[in-house]
């Protein structure tokens, strides 16, 4: 098992600019996370998927929005770029039931110019 | 996260205890976690605690919950410099699989 993925691993855009990141889970899991992580701010939900057909917001959905393709995959689109999305974007996903334990991503770094 | 909260930065001897401390608001909350954040890496599940525990120890690790003041807490026994990371407390919201987490305490541990 990868576990969770996530594509790119690095980005650069200008202010204005548009790009997906890519999230994929080869656990079965139900749920997916979006999270944003900002220095002294810990980790902040974008978006969130409880199953396959379903999204939701989360505490900082302006400026994002995202598509569930299907029960693996979970990506996250900047339509215009601005600077303030300068952050580490983390996915996640867990399984339907337990202990609402979540497996993270490695993280995308994006920097917006 | 703005309502877990945590101290920003500790700083210990190799081979002292940690303590890592947070505080949450939700006494609702069925499950609280601790989750390691090593530099330029993702989120990697410590442990976590059950609401109905008070205690649980997994090696060096013991975790430490005070449901009445809404305190958690995580102790590393014999702290190496492997363990300098940032840890993040997080607790469950209902039954919707969200966590809210804290904002991270960096651990920096001194040779």
């Amino acid at each position: 098992n990868a576990g969770v993925t996530q594509t790119p691993k690095f980005q650069v855009l200008k202010t204005g600019q548009s790009m997906t990141l890519q999230c994929a889970q080869d656990m079965n899991h139900n749920s997916m996370y979006w999270y944003r992580q900002d220095p002294g701010m810990g980790l902040r939900l974008i978006y969130y998927s409880a199953s396959e057909g379903t999204t939701d917001k989360g505490e900082v959905p302006n400026g994002y929005n995202v598509s569930r393709l299907n029960k693996r995959e979970f990506s996250l689109r900047l339509e215009s770029a601005a600077p303030s999305q300068t952050s580490v974007y983390f996915c996640a996903s867990n399984p339907p039931a337990g202990t609402d334990t979540q497996y993270f991503g490695p993280g995308t770094r994006l920097t917006v110019l | 996260g703005e309502d877990v909260e945590q101290s920003l930065f500790l700083s210990v001897r190799e081979g002292d205890s940690s303590v890592i401390n947070c505080t949450y608001t939700d006494s609702s909350s069925t499950y609280l976690y601790w989750y390691k954040q090593e530099p330029g890496a993702g989120l990697q599940l410590l442990t976590y605690i059950f609401s109905n525990m008070d205690m649980k120890q997994d090696q060096r690790l013991t975790v430490l919950l005070n449901k009445k003041d809404k305190h958690l807490s995580l102790r590393i026994a014999d702290t190496q410099t492997g363990d300098s990371a940032i840890y993040f407390c997080a607790e469950s919201r209902g039954n919707t699989g969200k966590l809210i987490f804290g904002q991270g305490t960096t651990l920096q541990v001194k040779p």
